[in-house]
């Protein structure tokens, strides 16, 4: 089976602006989590969509949303661009189940200017 | 809430040598799962093992083994025989009940030729 995709790889943005992550599961795979990685705060958890509805999230603001298909393919939108928002935006993907093991993409590095 | 610590920031190890990443995790659950992750410099995380907390069997995988000590809540990874391609940041991850992942903070190892 083909792994995660995670388009686009690099990412350069500005202020303000904002940004979308798309992200393609392994095929059969329902459930796709995202993550902010960054050297300070580490790895961090934004949301998980299963079947097209979110069914977790983390603690990050509003400017952070996301949304998932009915192939399972998801994006994420990041509003109103902060520096702080430069980071790795993580991709995994996974069946489902709880303890189930989660599949990662390659990530999209994201600078903002 | 979940919490998982990793208190070794940095390692390095022989080739061929064996070595052992610390994990600690606290949780209210009894049934849960325990990750092992590895994320080489190509930053592609990738799994390395998986254990099942209600399995009293450490699981292994090639070259890697858990040692699971449930009632003392820790999760370490040996590394036998270690090779230049284990060079790697690895990050202990654990799923709450909402299967949100919550990663350590990352131990950095070096395999020294």
């Amino acid at each position: 089976k083909a792994g995660v995709t995670q388009t686009p790889r690099y990412l350069i943005k500005t202020r303000g602006q904002q940004v979308t992550l798309s992200c393609s599961p392994i095929s059969g795979h329902r459930s796709v989590s995202w993550y902010q990685q960054t050297p300070g705060q580490g790895l961090q958890f934004l949301f998980e969509y299963f079947s097209e509805t979110q069914r977790n999230k983390g603690n990050f603001p509003g400017r952070f949303s996301g949304r998932q298909f009915s192939n399972s393919r998801s994006e994420m939108n990041v509003s109103t661009l902060e520096l702080g928002d430069s980071a790795l935006y993580l991709c995994a993907s996974s069946a489902g189940q709880l303890g189930g093991t989660q599949y990662f993409g390659p990530g999209t590095r994201l600078l903002v200017l | 809430a979940q919490t998982v610590t990793q208190s070794q920031p940095e390692m390095s190890v022989q080739e061929a040598e064996t070595v052992t990443l610390s994990c600690t995790y606290d949780t209210s659950e009894n049934n849960y799962y325990l990750f092992w992750y590895k994320q080489p410099p190509s930053r592609q995380m990738i799994l390395v093992i998986r254990q099942e907390a209600y399995k009293q069997q450490n699981a292994t995988e090639n070259r890697f083994s858990v040692n699971f000590q449930k009632a003392a809540k820790s999760f370490s990874l040996k590394i036998s025989d270690s090779q230049l391609g284990d060079t790697a940041m690895y990050f202990c991850a654990f799923p709450n009940t909402g299967n949100q992942f919550y990663f350590g903070t990352g131990t950095s190892l070096t395999v020294i030729p």
